[in-house]
C-alpha cells in the first residue's frame, strides 16, 4: 500500500509562476525524497531530504520537511514548459531503511 | 550516479505467454532490488524485495506464483509475468539499493513497458 498521498493530484500554472506539492506521510521516515516523471518515461531523482533537516534547495526546488506533521512540500520556482511532469514524493520505512514507498503523485501542466 | 538497466524496455505479448523482464545494476552489487508496477496516471506501486540469494518478498495483494522473482547474482534481477493476461498490461520499473553508510540510495531502471494482447 502506499505511504503518502500529494496534493493537489494536478495542478495547471502559467509559465514563470510558482509551484507547489504537498506530500503527507503516515510512519516515522529516515528520509524523504522527490521525484519526477515524465509522461511514460523512467523517474528522475529530485532530491533527498534526510529526517532531521527541515529545508534543503536545489537550483529551482526548494523542499521543506516537517516530521511533526509527517509532511513535505516541494517548490518549483520560475515555472518553464519542461517542468511538465509528473511529480512524486518517497519515503522510506524507519523499520526497513531500504523500502521506498512512493505517493499517489502531483500532475504538474505548465502552460505556455 | 550509479545505472541501472532493464531489459527489454518494451513488449507485446500474446495472453497466456510469460515474460521475462531483467534488472540489472551496472557498476555497483545490489543484494537487494525491488519491483514496481505502475498503471497509466497512476503512482508505482511496490510489488515486491528481491534478495540476492533467497526467496523475493512480496507485498500484500500480489501473487507470488504469478510474478515469479530471482535475484541469482549481486547485478541481476529477473521478474517473469507468468501466464499474462491483458490486465497484467503495465510498466513495470526495477531499482537497485546501494548502501551509502547510514542511508539508502536506491537507482531506478528505466522501466519495461508490457502489453499483453
Amino acid at each position: 500500500s502506499q505511504q503518502g498521498e500529494e496534493d493537489p493530484q494536478a495542478l495547471s500554472i502559467q509559465e514563470g509562476e510558482n509551484a507547489t506539492m504537498n506530500c503527507s506521510y503516515k510512519t516515522s521516515i529516515n528520509n524523504l525524497q522527490w521525484y519526477r516523471q515524465n509522461s511514460g518515461r523512467g523517474l528522475v531523482h529530485l532530491i533527498l531530504i534526510r529526517s532531521n533537516e527541515r529545508e534543503k534547495h536545489s537550483g529551482r526546488l526548494r523542499v521543506t520537511l516537517d516530521t511533526s506533521k509527517k509532511s513535505s512540500s516541494l517548490l518549483i520556482t520560475a515555472s518553464r514548459a519542461a517542468d511538465t511532469a509528473s511529480y512524486f514524493c518517497a519515503t522510506d520505512a524507519y523499520s526497513s531503511a531500504s523500502k521506498i514507498i512512493f505517493g499517489s503523485g502531483t500532475r504538474l501542466s505548465i502552460r505556455p | 550516479g550509479a545505472v541501472v538497466s532493464q531489459h527489454p524496455s518494451r513488449v507485446i505479448c500474446k495472453s497466456g505467454t510469460s515474460v521475462k523482464i531483467e534488472c540489472r545494476s551496472l557498476d555497483f552489487q545490489a543484494t537487494t532490488m525491488f519491483w514496481y508496477r505502475q498503471f497509466p496516471k497512476k503512482s508505482l506501486m511496490l510489488m515486491a524485495t528481491s534478495n540476492e540469494g533467497s526467496k523475493a518478498t512480496y507485498e500484500q495483494g500480489v501473487e507470488k506464483d504469478k510474478f515469479l522473482i530471482n535475484h541469482a547474482s549481486l547485478t541481476l534481477s529477473t521478474l517473469t509475468v507468468t501466464s499474462a493476461h491483458p490486465e497484467d498490461s503495465s510498466f513495470y520499473i526495477c531499482s537497485a539499493h546501494r548502501l551509502a553508510g547510514a542511508y539508502n540510495e536506491q537507482f531506478f531502471g528505466p522501466g519495461t513497458r508490457l502489453t499483453v494482447l
